[in-house]
């Protein structure tokens, strides 16, 4: 079964350094998405992507924060320059159609910001 | 704005039991309502979803229903077994490109 596949599965890095973490989603899935989940909490949507451009965003997602699609099946996610409070598990997801249905999620980055 | 409620936060249960959580959403424009499920450590998992021109949905041990009047959804397990201990969350999309999640229930079945 195709899978959406995400790396590193764990990242440490210092506050104030640049990071990019990586997703490859499944191959004939046309929206993407990045969501991140602090410990023990519900899940919260950063960006959906579409046709190249971001579609929606939410407040969470600010000038720090960009998406990128470099090639025909990477999707990015850098955080420029990164906070204690950006410690999370951050989750790539997929979907065939539109309006956030059937998201297929990556196993997630475990991000650490010390 | 666009929140879920979901209740309760936690539920234990003995195997074999029912199962049930509810969620409210605020958002009166939302078609899609989805369930997913969360192991310890796993990403989420879609489990099942319904869509506003439906008021039930379901698929063997597990059923979702709709109110769309009341803006309630509610999730059902019936015969639980250990394997369906998990976080179960809510979800709903309020137009646009987003699904928004309630803050899960952490559903404990005793063998």
């Amino acid at each position: 079964e195709p899978e959406v596949t995400q790396t590193p599965s764990h990242q440490v890095t210092q506050m104030g350094q640049e990071v990019i973490l990586r997703c490859v989603p499944i191959s004939n899935h046309l929206y993407f998405y990045w969501y991140r989940q602090i410990l023990g909490q519900k899940v919260e949507f950063l960006v959906s992507f579409y046709n190249n451009e971001i579609s929606e965003k939410s407040e969470i997602f600010d000038d720090q924060f960009s998406v990128e699609r470099p090639d025909g099946s990477n999707f990015t996610l850098k955080i420029r320059s990164t906070k204690l409070e950006d410690s999370a598990m951050y989750f790539c997801a997929s979907s065939v159609g539109q309006l956030g249905e059937k998201l297929f999620f990556g196993s997630g980055t475990q991000l650490s910001v010390l | 704005g666009e929140n879920v409620e979901q209740h309760p936060s936690t539920l234990s249960v003995q195997e074999g039991d029912s199962a049930v959580i509810k969620c409210t959403y605020s958002d009166s424009a939302s078609n899609y309502f989805p369930w997913y499920k969360q192991e310890l450590g796993k990403r989420p998992q879609l489990i099942i979803d319904i869509r506003s021109n439906v008021g039930e949905k379901k698929d063997q041990r597990i059923a979702v229903t709709l109110n769309k009047t009341a803006k309630h959804f509610s999730l059902h397990i019936t015969e639980t077994q250990p394997e369906d201990s998990a976080v179960y969350f809510c979800a709903y999309a309020p137009g646009g490109f987003k699904t928004i999640f309630g803050a899960g229930t952490r559903l404990f079945v005793k063998a």
